[in-house]
């Protein structure tokens, strides 16, 4: 099957600082990208929807600003958390959608990101 | 408002059991319907997708049914083991292609 990879797998910073998280697929080209986030025993929640090449499409009340959103390749899109607080600590995951003959009605999902920020 | 609800309880059963697990929507139309599997600090994987015009749709041991009227769907694991604990997420795919997770049901298989 398809695999979406992300990296780094886990990371901790200090409050202020940015992360940088990485989402590649790596068999298919990914022509929409999702990033979600999920706080501990809760649902995935969508952040934001990014189209190669075009500005990304932010979900009601995800500041842009604050959650940079990259796709500037039809297998990379990349989430930078600026000026992490402690908040913002969560589990990111990234997913991405394809044009793979099985059917983009199914999203692939990358391994996840742990942040934690302190 | 729109809504997704899965049993927030944790599902115990015996090994062997038949596992059924439940998610009922609300004000969509989804298109499709699918379900994943997530484990603790993993991401969802997926496992089947039905189509609004399926009623059924079966996988090894898997079995999902889909009732457009009740606004259910129905998660299946038959002679459930160990392996299978897990957290299990339905997701619908409305008409305008986006994927809105529900809440998840975690189930625990007991050897």
């Amino acid at each position: 099957g398809a695999v979406v990879s992300q990296h780094p797998s886990r990371v901790i910073c200090k409050s202020g600082t940015s992360v940088k998280i990485e989402c590649r697929s790596l068999d298919f080209q990914a022509t929409t990208m999702f990033w979600y986030r999920q706080f501990p025993k809760q649902s995935l929640m969508l952040m934001a929807t990014s189209n190669e090449g075009s500005k990304a499409t932010y979900e009601q009340g995800v500041e842009k600003d604050k959650f940079l959103i990259n796709h500037a390749s039809l297998t990379l899109s990349t989430l930078t958390v600026t000026s992490a607080h402690p908040e913002d600590s969560s589990f990111y995951i990234c997913s991405a959608r394809g044009t793979r003959a099985s059917g983009a009605e199914t999203q692939y999902f990358g391994p996840g990101t742990r942040l934690l920020v302190l | 408002s729109q809504k997704i609800e899965q049993n927030s309880e944790a599902l115990n059963i015996q090994e062997g059991k038949t596992a059924t697990l439940t998610c009922n929507y609300t004000n969509y139309s989804p298109a499709y319907l699918q379900w994943y599997r997530q484990d603790p600090g993993r991401g969802p994987v997926f496992l089947l997708l039905i189509r609004e015009n399926e009623k059924e749709k079966r996988k090894e041991r898997l079995k999902v049914t889909f009732d457009t009227t009740l606004k259910q769907s129905l998660f299946h694991i038959t002679a459930s083991q160990p392996a299978d604990s897990a957290t299990y997420l339905c997701a619908l795919l409305n008409a305008g292609n986006m994927l809105t997770f529900g809440g998840g049901t975690r189930l625990m298989v007991k050897p």
